[in-house]
């Protein structure tokens, strides 16, 4: 069973950078048939993918265009895991943040708790 | 930006009855060389992540029970629970992945006992 658990602070100073760490269970981050995806929930907003990861005999990553000046998401081979930075943090980034594998079906099937992080100073 | 536009906003059901929520695309997520909708269905309870209920608009995922049910092809697609349970009460999600990676989400479905 997939296993994803997010680590990372819940408060962010405006200006700042959003750091969180998905780590991997079950899975590889290296897998061939796999997508590593950072996905946010607000209530202005609602869910809106941000970024992914993946490996295809080499690493690709993906990036919503809201976001795609401000996001880098880099996979981590040794810890089994990826994170997500996203610079220059506002207001509007106040979200629960989740990690989620896509998986042969090409759908989010298993999800990180998730992390309510807040931007304020 | 494919939009997904559910409906009701909310629902109220009496238990053991039929609950229907009815999801939009506006443009088709049937990919025609694989004859597959490109289109999920997620349960959200508070406090949780999004649980993935339904892909290919009707194949139900694993341990999903078959009270749950996907249907519709094209732009049109209809998540029916058979007989409501008080364990189904949360929010619904109908998701596209046509336009993969930047996949999108409909605004939810909020369903309770009536």
């Amino acid at each position: 069973q997939v296993q994803l658990q997010q680590s990372g602070p819940g408060l962010v100073k405006p200006s700042q950078t959003l750091s969180l760490t998905c780590a991997i269970s079950g899975d590889s981050v290296s897998s061939n048939s796999a997508a590593w995806n950072w996905i946010r929930q607000s209530p202005s907003r609602g869910l809106e993918w941000l970024g992914r990861t993946y490996y295809r005999s080499k690493w690709y990553n993906d990036y919503a265009v809201s976001v795609k000046s401000r996001i880098t998401i880099n996979p981590d081979t040794s810890k089994n895991q990826f994170s997500l930075q996203l610079n220059s943090v506002t207001s509007e980034d106040t979200a629960v943040y989740y990690c989620a594998r896509m998986g042969g079906a090409a759908c989010y099937d298993f999800w990180g708790q998730g992390t309510l992080v807040t931007v304020s100073s | 930006d494919i939009v997904m536009t559910q409906s009701p906003d909310s629902l109220a059901v009496s238990l053991g009855e039929r609950a229907t929520i009815n999801c939009k695309s506006s443009q088709s997520v049937l990919y025609s060389s694989s004859n597959k909708n490109y289109l999920a269905w997620y349960q959200q309870k508070p406090g949780q992540p999004p649980k993935l209920l339904i892909y290919w608009a009707s194949a139900r995922a694993s341990g999903v029970p078959d009270r749950f049910s996907g249907s519709g092809s094209g732009t049109d697609f209809t998540l029916t629970i058979s007989s409501l349970q008080a364990e189904d009460v949360a929010v619904y999600y109908c998701q596209q992945y046509y336009s993969t990676p930047r996949s999108t989400f409909g605004q939810g479905t909020k369903l309770e006992i009536k």
